[in-house]
């Protein structure tokens, strides 16, 4: 059975300070992955889809960057956070069709 | 761009009585359509699809047909319980930038159910 894992659970950052969340999908291979954003109360935006390993294609700007190193891994980052990249980041998986299935999220708060 | 609309929220419920959440959407492709719920803490989990004109998709209880004429995909569950207190996000998929299946949600209902 395919699990996804993401870490941290939470981040409690200082604006200004570096980022880095990483998402690692087991048990599918090679999988379509995507990074979503989510707003306290407020719905999911998603921010990066990566089709194979090395490609990401950005689908707002939001001053971040994701990478795709291996296969199963998806990163997000960003080198300055901004009080407004505070909320809950999630992974997702797809396997080409249409449904996509998400991780349990990381809760990041900056101040 | 595509847009989901949806029943604004919170909704508040007694145990056994129907919930209806309405959804439209605005799309220029031919979509596939879900239901996702969340709970508290988690990430959200897909209920259901409903890849098809005219058909019905269901999952724990509930149900969702696709109506292509009227633009709708309106969740229905005829009891609900107080397991059923989630947010619940209608969303549609639509090809866009080559390869990304994006999904695009709405704002989410927060369904409450008091028993």
């Amino acid at each position: 059975a395919q699990t996804i894992h993401q870490w941290p659970v939470a981040e409690i950052k200082a604006v200004g300070s570096p980022l880095s969340l990483g998402c690692t999908i087991k048990g599918k291979s090679s999988p379509n992955l995507y990074w979503y954003w989510q707003a306290t109360g407020g719905t999911l935006q998603q921010l990066f889809y990566s089709i194979t390993v090395g490609q990401v294609e950005s689908v707002v700007q939001l001053n971040l960057s994701a990478s795709r190193p291996k296969d199963d891994q998806f990163i997000l980052s960003t080198e300055k956070l901004l009080l407004s990249h505070s909320g809950f980041y999630l992974c997702a998986w797809s396997l080409g069709g249409r449904e996509q299935y998400f991780g349990p999220g990381t809760r990041l708060t900056v101040l | 761009g595509d847009s989901v609309t949806q029943t604004e929220g919170p909704v508040t419920l007694s145990e056994g009585t129907s919930l209806t959440v309405n959804c439209s959407y605005e799309t220029k492709q031919y979509p596939t359509l879900f239901w996702y719920v969340q709970y508290p803490g988690e990430g959200p989990q897909l209920l259901f699809k409903v890849p098809k004109a005219n058909e019905k998709g269901s999952s724990r209880g509930f149900e969702a047909t696709y109506n292509k004429e009227a633009t709708s995909f309106h969740l229905q569950k005829a009891s609900v319980q107080e397991s059923d207190s989630a947010v619940y996000y209608c969303a549609l998929s639509g090809l866009s930038g080559g390869s990304n299946a994006k999904l695009t949600f709405g704002k989410g209902t927060k369904l409450s159910v008091k028993s």
